[in-house]
C-alpha cells in the first residue's frame, strides 16, 4: 500500500528556534498534502491544505507566517514551526493524496511529536 | 459540505467481546467513508473503506463496516475484540466539493480493551 514518511518523530527545541518537519510520499506521487494538528485526546484540526507548486491554503485561524509549508515536489512536503513558543508543542500529522485515485483517501504519515521549552 | 458524528468518545469492553463503534454522517453531496485506527503517537492508518458496491465492508484486523444511506450511518463492528485493539478510532467522510476534496473527520472514539 501506499507509504508516507514523516521525519523526524520526536524533536525538542528551545523556545524561539524554528523546526522543520518532513513529509514524504514514498511510491506514489502527491499533488495534494495536508498538515494537522492534534491535542491530546482530540481529533486531527486541520491547518493547511498543500500543493505541489503552488502556495498552501490555511484554514482559518492558522498563522500563515507562523507555520511555513512548502510543497516543491509531488513527493514532499515540509512544515516550518517559525520562532516556536511551548504553546506551539503538539503532535503534528501529515497526510497526501495519491494523485492516481478519485476516491479522497488519505494517507498518514507516522507524526511528529514538537516539544518547546 | 459534510460533518460527522461519533456517537462515543470512549466504549470500554471486555476482552473477546463484540464492539461496535457508532458513525453518522450528514452530506449535500456523494461520499466515501473510512475508519482509521490511530495507536499511541502514531499516524492515523487506514482500516476499512466504502467507495461503492457491496454495503458490507470488510478491513484489516477483523473489523468490518456497514454503510448505512437511509440512516447515514457507517458503524464500525469486530465480533471478538482483543487487548491489542485498544487505539483511537476515527470515521471519516470525504466528498467532492467546490475546489476538490475535502476529507471530514469525527472526534475519535476511544476503544479500550479490558482483560
Amino acid at each position: 500500500g501506499a507509504v508516507v514518511s514523516q521525519h523526524p518523530s520526536w524533536v525538542i527545541c528551545k523556545s524561539g528556534t524554528s523546526v522543520k518537519i518532513e513529509c514524504r510520499s514514498l511510491d506514489f506521487q502527491a499533488t495534494t498534502m495536508f498538515w494537522y494538528r492534534q491535542f491530546p485526546k482530540q481529533s486531527l484540526m486541520l491547518m493547511a491544505t498543500s500543493n505541489e507548486g503552488s502556495k498552501a491554503t490555511y484554514e482559518q485561524g492558522v498563522e500563515k507566517d507562523k507555520f511555513l509549508i512548502n510543497h516543491a515536489s509531488l513527493t514532499l512536503s515540509t512544515l516550518t514551526v517559525t520562532s516556536a513558543h511551548p504553546e506551539d508543542s503538539s503532535f503534528y500529522i501529515c497526510s497526501a493524496r495519491d494523485r492516481a485515485t478519485s476516491t479522497g483517501e488519505l494517507f498518514f504519515g507516522e507524526g511528529s511529536r514538537l516539544t518547546v521549552l | 459540505a459534510q460533518s460527522v458524528t461519533q456517537l462515543d468518545s470512549q466504549v470500554p469492553v471486555f476482552e473477546e467481546a463484540p464492539v461496535e463503534l457508532r458513525c453518522n454522517y450528514s452530506s449535500s453531496v456523494s461520499v466515501y467513508l473510512f475508519w482509521y485506527v490511530q495507536y499511541p503517537n502514531q499516524g492515523l492508518q487506514l482500516l476499512l473503506k466504502y467507495l461503492s458496491g457491496s454495503t458490507l465492508v470488510k478491513g484489516i484486523n477483523g473489523f468490518e463496516a456497514e454503510f448505512n444511506k437511509s440512516q447515514t450511518s457507517f458503524h464500525l463492528r469486530k465480533p471478538s475484540v482483543h487487548i491489542s485493539d485498544t487505539a483511537e478510532y476515527f470515521c471519516a467522510v470525504s466528498g467532492l466539493n467546490t475546489g476538490g476534496f475535502k476529507t471530514i473527520f469525527g472526534a475519535g472514539t476511544r476503544l479500550f480493551v479490558k482483560a
